[in-house]
């Protein structure tokens, strides 16, 4: 069983530019969600796609958008990448509602 | 007031000591209920669910307590290799929410 695989691994872009980060859910799982962790701050909830729909969203402001696909992998898209966007971006999916998640091993996003 | 709280810590112990972890959560339409464990610069990785009538797996046992929206983990006859930062985790229908993760090292 492939679990939730993520890419890139680690990437460094410029202020103002755009980024799009990949997420291979584990095989079964029809619901991910994308976490941004900060140094020292547990995950920070962005959002939540169940079949291919936004079903649920944290504080994040419009420029991080996502994508989920028939094959239920998803795409985190950030816009006008800020210095603060700088964190470890988790991908997890799970099987269902009432299920924990697994989590990938995140992409390290580096800002300068 | 933020949504799931932890313990601040750092806890440090000595092997073989016996170490709870407490987190209260906000919101009581709060569905289930999770233990998390995250070792340095790794993924978090699921410990254990938590449900009211509680749960035990061999060391470690969870319990839930919804009057009062808190959650704890009991780890009994710590090992070295439990030293990581344990996160306490609730979800909603549509997302999960996170605690700060409270930061354990255990010492020979």
């Amino acid at each position: 069983e492939t679990g939730v695989t993520q890419s890139p691994t680690h990437l460094i872009k410029t202020r103002g530019q755009q980024v799009t980060l990949r997420c291979s859910s584990q095989s079964g799982h029809n619901t991910v969600s994308w976490y941004q962790q900060a140094l020292g701050q547990g995950p920070q909830f962005i959002f939540q796609y169940y079949r291919e729909e936004e079903n649920g969203r944290g504080n994040f402001p419009p420029r991080f958008s996502g994508l989920q696909f028939p094959n239920y992998s998803s795409e985190l898209n950030v816009n006008a990448l800020e210095l603060d966007d700088s964190a470890l971006y988790l991908c997890a999916s799970r099987p269902g509602p009432n299920y924990g998640y697994t989590f990938g091993s995140g992409t390290r996003l580096t800002v300068v | 007031r933020k949504e799931v709280e932890q313990d601040p810590g750092p806890f440090n112990v000595p092997e073989g000591a016996t170490v709870a972890f407490n987190c209260t959560y906000s919101n009581s339409a709060s569905q289930s209920f999770f233990w998390y464990r995250q070792d340095c610069r790794k993924e978090p990785k699921l410990l254990m669910s938590v449900y009211s009538s509680g749960n035990e797996d061999g060391r470690f046992t969870a319990q839930l307590n919804r009057a009062s929206q808190y959650i704890s983990l009991l780890i009994r006859d710590s090992k070295l290799s439990d030293s990581a930062t344990y996160l306490c985790v609730v979800n909603l229908a549509n997302d999960m929410r996170f605690g700060a993760g409270t930061r354990l090292t255990v010492k020979p």
